[in-house]
């Protein structure tokens, strides 16, 4: 079955790097694209950024762009997300994604995302 | 930029339905997944292009999509069912846009 595991996450001063992983599993990781998504406590879901199944292409939400950044490494089966220049707001529950479909076209694809990891919990705090 | 509203809140008896919508401009035109999140818990697609369910999601959940509103409906209501919803979009300017979301509380 598919398994998504997230880690990285831990409490961190403003201003600092971090950088999360999801390692995954039960599914051909290096076909699918993949997602992170945000939850800031007690608050709804926020989209963040997607990589192509072959890391060649990457979008992200306005609100990171220049400050996050996805990368993969199919070889380890794993998805990262590095956050640089961390503000307060930045304090959420992160989550990795799966595409529901596989696809090797050039870019993306949209569609839905049908599993989803645990989460790690990122909190900036000085 | 665009937008998807939904009702804060649902609450609904037990065997009753639930109608939770997501209003967005002519969302009609585009493709709406819906999530389940239990509390302590990551979200679960239950919904995905307007109506299909993945496997394993009871018939009971179902979806429609037009104009201007999208819809998830949950018949036939139980304890389990009570949860966060969101519905999701792709636009092309946002990429992947998430609803406001909605508290289903059953009475």
């Amino acid at each position: 079955q598919v398994q998504l595991v997230e880690s990285g996450g831990g409490v961190v001063q403003p201003g600092k790097s971090l950088r999360l992983s999801c390692a995954a599993s039960g599914f051909t990781f290096s076909t699918y694209d993949m997602h992170w998504v945000r939850q800031a406590p007690g608050k709804g879901l926020e989209w963040l950024a997607i990589s192509s199944y072959d890391g060649s292409h990457k979008y992200y939400a306005e609100s990171v762009k220049g400050r996050f950044i996805v990368s993969r490494d199919n070889s380890k089966n794993t998805l990262y997300l590095e956050i640089n220049s961390l503000r307060a707001d930045d304090t959420a529950l992160y989550y990795c994604a799966k595409n529901r479909r596989s696809s090797m076209v050039q870019g993306v694809i949209w569609v839905a995302l049908d599993s989803w990891g645990q989460g790690t919990l990122v909190t900036v705090s000085s | 930029s665009y937008v998807l509203t939904q009702p804060p809140s649902v609450s609904v008896a037990p065997g009753q339905t639930a109608t939770i919508t997501c209003g967005g401009n002519n969302i009609g035109s585009k493709s709406v997944h819906w999530y389940q999140q239990k509390p302590g818990q990551a979200p679960v697609l239950v919904v995905y292009d307007d109506s299909d369910r993945p496997s394993g999601i009871p018939e009971r959940f179902s979806g429609s999509n037009s104009g201007d509103t999208a819809t998830l409906t949950i018949s036939r209501v139980e304890a389990g069912d009570e949860a966060d919803f969101y519905c999701q979009v792709w636009d092309s300017s946002r990429g992947n846009v998430f609803g406001t979301g909605t508290k289903v509380t059953v009475l």
